[in-house]
């Protein structure tokens, strides 16, 4: 099967412009994460749908950072205005429903802000 | 809430040598636990799961975990590695409770693997 696709790979943007990162989860996979991996930490969960509803958001910054899943099949996550502090890789991954047991991930989406 | 330490952030090994990869994790309910391998410039791969059973879990890779839930531990372990495992590793837990499974990564842990 295809695996989770993400583009762009590399985005290089200056600060206060915006950005958006694209995924298209592996098909019929339900559940959808974007998760935010700061250089040498581990990945932080920013949100979750669940088809097309949001789960948990509950570490999104909100007022600057916002995601949608049309359909309940390819989601978008966009940034606007970016920071310096937002230069991360942004991985975005799929399990077929609530309760999938480990993630397929994608190769992500290297962010650097300047 | 769940939260995992990683003891080591980086460990050097001689090819063909044994390796540990070390990781504790806190959490006031059952968790599931996983260990994630990320090659560079890629995502996160699957190394293996504990769910329920043997306390030993095998994985890809010729990799085995060993989950100790009285010491809250969850150690990574191989008994010869290659150059190959030269990657980030990731420990992770997810709380049992939760009716969609959010995954709490630790900091990770380079190997790398010298000749």
């Amino acid at each position: 099967e295809a695996g989770v696709a993400q583009s762009p790979r590399y985005k290089i943007i200056e600060k206060r412009q915006s950005v958006a990162f694209w995924c298209n989860p592996i098909s019929g996979h339900a559940t959808l994460y974007w998760y935010q991996q700061i250089l040498g930490q581990g990945p932080k969960l920013l949100i979750q749908f669940q088809n097309n509803g949001v789960v948990d958001d509950s570490q999104l910054p909100k007022d600057r950072f916002s995601a949608e899943r049309l359909k309940g099949v390819d989601s978008t996550l966009k940034i606007q205005p970016a920071k310096l502090e937002d230069s991360a890789v942004y991985l975005c991954a799929s399990q077929p429903g609530a309760y999938g047991y480990g993630y397929t991930f994608g190769s992500g989406t290297r962010l650097t802000v300047v | 809430a769940q939260s995992v330490t990683q003891l080591d952030s980086q460990v050097p090994v001689f090819e063909e040598a044994p390796v540990e990869l070390r990781c504790n994790y806190s959490s006031s309910v059952s968790v599931y636990l996983f260990w994630y391998v990320q090659y560079p410039n890629q995502g996160l791969q699957l190394l293996l799961k504990y769910l329920s059973g043997s306390t030993l879990v095998k994985g890809i890779n010729g990799f085995e975990a060993e989950f100790n839930k009285s010491q809250t531990s969850f150690h990574l372990r191989k008994p010869s590695v290659h150059i190959s495992d030269t990657a980030e590793y990731f420990c992770a837990v997810s709380a049992l409770n939760q009716g969609a499974q959010k995954l709490v990564f630790g900091q990770g842990t380079r190997l790398t693997i010298n000749p």
